[in-house]
């Protein structure tokens, strides 16, 4: 079966420091990798996509992914947060030519002053 | 602007009750798909269409209907509502590139529908 994991329901970072949010799948073949984030009371907006070549994905808002096809990963990393990054992230992946996309549950990001 | 309208934002219904929930986008995308998202349950995808009259379900369509009648409107259709339906729902779109997949996904504002 196909499916994605965010082993993590919250993560919690001080402004100012790095933050990673963990995203692993077992999708079979060579998926299509994202990440989407989800503002309160908003749908989900695109934040990065990997698809092939280098490993580290460069996103929206400063947000990168790193890609490790043998741990089957994904992760979502920043380099120094901010308070208006606390969201809810999703990590989803979609698999080649079946139209169909799958979503991880979800990790909160709390990031505090 | 580019843009995936749903409506209503907030539905409150009973137990039985037809409804319909609208969706259209304005992006020209061939793909559109239903989501419901329930708390540590992240999305589930409940129906798409690839284009005008072409459906396919998702992980969990029991419940609900679709129709792709013109390529800018998805609509989900409750025929009899149940509480076990009670959700946050999702419309989403995205162009469909030969080669390489669908590309990212346009996702609307949400509908919270309570079903009493």
């Amino acid at each position: 079966a196909q499916s994605v994991a965010q082993p993590e329901d919250q993560v919690n970072v001080a402004e100012g420091n790095p933050l990673t949010v963990k995203c692993t799948y077992s999708v079979s073949g060579n998926p299509y990798l994202f990440w989407y984030v989800q503002y309160p009371n908003r749908g989900l907006q695109f934040l990065l996509k990997y698809i092939t070549g280098d490993n580290l994905v460069k996103g929206s808002y400063g947000f990168e992914a790193e890609f490790n096809k043998s741990q089957t990963s994904f992760h979502l990393k920043k380099p120094s947060a901010l308070v208006s990054d606390s969201a809810l992230y999703f990590c989803a992946v979609e698999k080649y030519n079946f139209n169909k996309f799958y979503f991880g549950s979800g990790t909160k990001l709390n990031v505090k002053p | 602007e580019a843009q995936v309208t749903q409506n209503p934002r907030y539905l409150i219904t009973v137990t039985g009750k037809k409804l319909t929930v609208t969706c259209s986008q304005n992006m020209n995308h061939e793909y559109m798909s239903w989501y419901r998202q329930d708390p540590g349950l992240g999305l589930r995808q409940i129906y798409y269409s690839m284009n005008v009259e072409v459906t396919d379900k998702g992980d969990v369509p029991e419940g609900y209907k679709v129709s792709r009648k013109e390529k800018r409107n998805f609509p989900l259709i409750l025929e009899s509502p149940s509480p076990n339906q009670t959700s946050l729902y999702f419309c989403a779109s995205s162009s469909s590139l030969s080669g390489t997949g669908l590309e990212k996904l346009f996702f609307g504002s949400g509908t919270q529908l309570s079903v009493l």
